[in-house]
């Protein structure tokens, strides 16, 4: 089963900040929070991740709370592109993702 | 990031014969390839763990016979599904993952069993 707790949907405008919540309050000391996202009909695209400190790359930031219980991507300019389902995963060392329902985002023009 | 690609993108079969998909990585070495299958409206579901030049792991309720899972080389693992039927007409993914254990996800392979 998934570790993490996900809203099922949001919705964000075009050219504004898309923040996206993940709740992980059973984390381990060890595990690591991935994100992915999955444009419609693709395969999944790695987009981040993080064990204590916030992170970030070309696609996204991701903040940690300091207890590590939960996360927020935040995708900083939101594109038509960026909709997608957004999946936040606790996972250590080199085991197995296990994919949750996600977050369908939606970005509207 | 690293680049997994899967062949054939989508086929399309008769009941009763076998299909192979490949799973290649192409710029990096991967001893642990992940094989994922997803229904319509359904997350990625788990199926097998394939091991460079060892047999596959496979996730509870997966039949291993049904689904052969080679991974002849660092780079390219395969994925028979034997003696197929319409129910397993499904969205194939595979994943491989770098030396910091990230893993890379191919574009998947859209299976139709007629």
């Amino acid at each position: 089963d998934a570790k993490t707790t996900q809203p099922t949907s949001m919705d964000c405008a075009e050219g504004r900040a898309a923040n996206l919540p993940c709740n992980h309050s059973t984390i381990s000391g060890n595990e690591y929070v991935y994100w992915y996202r999955q444009i419609h009909s693709q395969g999944p695209q790695y987009i981040i991740h993080g064990l204590k400190n916030n992170e970030t790359n070309e696609m996204a930031s991701l903040i940690i709370t300091e207890d590590r219980k939960s996360s927020t991507l935040i995708l900083p300019h939101a594109t038509l592109r960026d909709t997608a389902v957004y999946y936040c995963i606790v996972r250590g060392g080199s085991e197995k993702l296990v994919f949750g329902k996600g977050t369908k985002l939606t970005v509207n023009p | 990031g690293a680049v997994v690609s899967q062949h054939p993108s989508r086929v399309i079969c008769k009941s009763g014969t076998s299909v192979k998909i490949e799973c290649r990585s192409l710029d990096f070495q991967a001893t642990t390839m992940f094989w994922y299958r997803q229904f319509p409206k359904q997350s990625l579901m788990l199926m097998a763990t394939s091991n460079e030049g060892s047999k596959a792991t496979y996730e509870q309720g997966v039949e291993k016979d049904k689904f052969l899972i080679n991974h002849a080389s660092l780079t390219l693992s395969t994925l028979t599904v034997t003696s197929a039927h319409p129910e397993d007409s499904s969205f194939y993914i595979c994943s491989g993952g770098d030396a910091e254990e990230t893993q890379y996800f191919g574009p998947g392979t859209r299976l139709l069993v007629l």
